[in-house]
């Protein structure tokens, strides 16, 4: 069963660096794109950037483009998104979400991990 | 940036009752379009993609249509589990972008 694991709950100062983590299992990590999508609370789904698993190859929306890390593990099978200079208005649920088959890397999600709160508070 | 608009933005419908979603793209996306379900709590589920192909293990009361602009997502016949959030999504363009969802309730 293909299935995305991700790290737990976070809570954070302003300034301050997250890293949120999601684990592949029951498919070849390497063979799809994953995504990073956030909501916050009571807006719609945001999309934040795109991490190829065989190369590290990313590609990040402008909104997010120098605040926002994403790398892989592929011993782990693990996908990490690091977010710095924390905010208020970074306070969401963090996604990661499956994406194409290597070579397509505009399609649907599917699956979805179960989603890591992010909270920024001082 | 493609916009995705979806409406309603809040469907209240009864049991057994025929819902219809919609949602609407700022400029062509062609047929590369979702739709997801969301629940609280949960992990949003795919519905269907390339507008109109229901997900692996989706019911048939669940379909798609549209291409270009303009999209439907038809519940023929709304079951008790079937109360949740609905988005789309189009994956023609960067960034890909999402609806703001629409929620159906229990009327």
């Amino acid at each position: 069963q293909v299935q995305l694991v991700q790290s737990g709950a976070e809570v954070k100062k302003p300034g301050a660096s997250v890293k949120v983590s999601c684990k592949a299992f029951g498919h070849t990590f390497t063979s799809y794109y994953i995504h990073w999508v956030r909501q916050a609370p009571g807006q719609g789904l945001e999309w934040m950037g795109i991490i190829d698993p065989s190369g590290g190859t990313t590609n990040y929306a402008q909104k997010f483009q120098g605040r926002v890390t994403m790398a892989r593990d592929t011993s782990t099978n693990t996908v990490y998104m690091e977010m710095r200079s924390l905010r208020s208005e970074d306070t969401a649920v963090y996604y990661c979400a499956r994406g194409g088959i290597r070579g397509i890397s505009m399609n649907w999600f599917d699956p979805w991990g179960q989603g890591t709160l992010v909270t920024v508070s001082s | 940036e493609i916009v995705m608009t979806q409406s309603p933005a809040t469907l209240s419908v009864s049991p057994g009752d025929r819902a219809t979603l919609s949602c609407r793209a700022s400029q062509s996306v062609t047929n590369n379009f979702a739709w997801y379900q969301h629940k609280p709590g949960q992990a949003p589920r795919l519905l269907i993609y390339d507008s109109s192909t229901r997900a692996t293990g989706i019911p048939a009361r669940f379909s798609g249509s549209g291409s270009g602009t303009e999209f439907t997502l038809t519940i023929s016949s709304l079951q008790s589990e079937d109360f949740a959030v609905y988005f789309c999504q189009q994956y023609n363009n960067w960034p890909l972008t999402f609806g703001g969802g629409t929620k159906v309730e229990i009327k």
